[in-house]
């Protein structure tokens, strides 16, 4: 079946200019998750959507990032005024919270290229 | 904060010998997890542990949950090239009812020279 896709899939803009993050998690998942990894490191915790709300936004950089997530399904993660160290790529992931069991099943990600 | 360390954060092994990662929470999980993430590529899930003690095998991996639920370890046996990548382990966010986040580890990135 279809995987959480994510587009774009790079994304290169100039300092200062406005972008926007897409992602389509796995039909029915309810659990949706932003996390940001730059070069070689771990996973940056952004933002965390079950259903429509977000119970979590604490991970949120700076208030030049936002997020929402419309029908319970596609999320779209905006980054205004972009800035240099921006720059990193940008993982979704969903997860069919059931029971104890909710693992995360990841998209492909956005490299995010801040010129 | 809760926090979930790994150790180390780097293994370089010669094709064929062992490998070891380990895990540990400063809280009591409910469950952990363990992904792994090719060079290049994004996690994937590999296994969730639940039980106190628990042991599961997959091929060459086995993955073990500490008696009191605050650690585990992610052992390879005989590494191979294709097990190149950063394996992270991941527990239930400490938040309130209802909440289903994962914090990760920072990784262990593991090199395997042919």
């Amino acid at each position: 079946g279809a995987g959480v896709s994510q587009s774009p899939s790079n994304k290169v803009t100039e300092k200062g200019k406005d972008v926007e993050l897409r992602c389509d998690p796995i039909s029915g998942h309810t659990a949706l998750y932003w996390y940001r990894q730059s070069l070689g490191q771990g996973l940056e915790f952004l933002i965390y959507f079950q259903g429509n709300s977000a119970p979590d936004k604490s991970g949120l950089p700076s208030d030049r990032f936002s997020a929402e997530r419309t029908g319970g399904s596609v999320s779209t993660l905006t980054i205004q005024r972009t800035q240099q160290e921006d720059s990193a790529v940008y993982l979704c992931a969903s997860s069919l919270v059931r029971d104890s069991n909710y693992e995360q099943y990841f998209g492909p990600g956005t490299r995010l290229t801040v010129t | 904060g809760q926090q979930v360390m790994q150790i180390p954060q780097y293994q370089h092994v010669q094709e064929g010998e062992d490998f070891t990662t380990y895990c540990n929470s400063s809280t009591t999980l409910s469950n952990i997890q363990w992904y792994k993430q090719r060079p290049g590529g994004h996690p994937v899930f590999l296994i969730q542990l639940v039980k106190s003690g628990e042991v599961k095998k997959q091929k060459r991996l086995t993955f073990q949950f500490g008696e009191a639920k605050k650690n585990s370890s992610l052992h390879i046996t005989a590494t191979q090239t294709t097990d190149v990548g950063t394996y992270f382990c991941a527990g239930p966010t400490v938040a309130g009812a209802g909440s289903y986040q994962l914090t990760f580890g920072k990784g262990t990135k593991l090199s395997v020279i042919p």
